[in-house]
């Protein structure tokens, strides 16, 4: 089975900063989607960013971008400037390129200090 | 943009009562999904459906089923609540299977079981 594991259960980072969040999975597939999604204190989960693992580049959206490494299957989202509006919970996913079963990691909270 | 609705944000139930969580989407998806979120374990799948009266399990079905008579209304049932069953939920879909196609959250419904 795949698992999805987020080794920092907390973040923090002053307001303007960059900060980077961690996540490694397992999974024997060659074929998958990764994504990073925000749950604000609103809850609703807000896909952030995606990655095909087929791609090498890495994805980037704005002030988001990720560092994906295929070989050590780790997959950390880079927030640049950050903004008091980033603050929330982020999820790490990861989802084999022919199911719908997407796997979730523990979340990491990042805190935006002004 | 896509509407996931969850019919209720807050719900308190008793142990034994059978619990019906409802979800509606507005955007015509094919797939609809049911998570569990629990600090420490991310999102956990009960249930998902690719299509009307169509269900799979995921990886926690046990104590849960869900009904999906219109395309556009998922629910999720609890047929006999029990206090390890207070936890968020969160109603999700997406338009086909396609891993290209995110899913699209509610705002989470939180369940208490006294």
């Amino acid at each position: 089975a795949q698992t999805v594991t987020q080794s920092q259960p907390e973040m923090s980072v002053q307001e303007a900063e960059t900060v980077t969040l961690s996540c490694t999975y397992d999974t024997s597939e060659s074929d998958y989607y990764l994504f990073w999604y925000k749950q604000p204190p609103s809850r609703q989960m807000i896909l952030v960013i995606r990655q095909e693992a087929y791609k090498q580049q890495n994805a980037t959206e704005n002030r988001f971008s990720v560092n994906f490494q295929k070989a050590a299957k780790s997959f950390s989202l880079k927030i640049s400037d950050s903004q008091l509006g980033d603050a929330a919970m982020y999820f790490c996913a990861y989802r084999r390129y022919n199911n719908n079963d997407m796997r979730f990691g523990a979340g990491t909270r990042l805190t935006v200090k002004p | 943009d896509v509407k996931v609705t969850q019919s209720s944000r807050y719900l308190v139930k008793r142990t034994g009562e059978k619990v019906f969580l409802e979800c509606v989407q507005d955007m015509d998806h094919e797939n609809m999904f049911w998570y569990r979120q629990d600090p420490g374990l991310g999102l956990r799948l009960i249930y998902f459906s690719y299509d009307v009266k169509m269900k799979e399990k995921g990886d926690i079905p046990e104590g849960y089923s869900v009904s999906r008579e219109k395309k556009e209304r998922f629910s999720l049932i609890l047929e006999s609540a029990s206090t390890n069953q207070t936890s968020m939920y969160l109603c999700a879909s997406s338009l086909t299977s396609s891993p290209e196609q995110p899913q699209h959250f509610g705002d989470g419904t939180r369940l208490s079981i006294l």
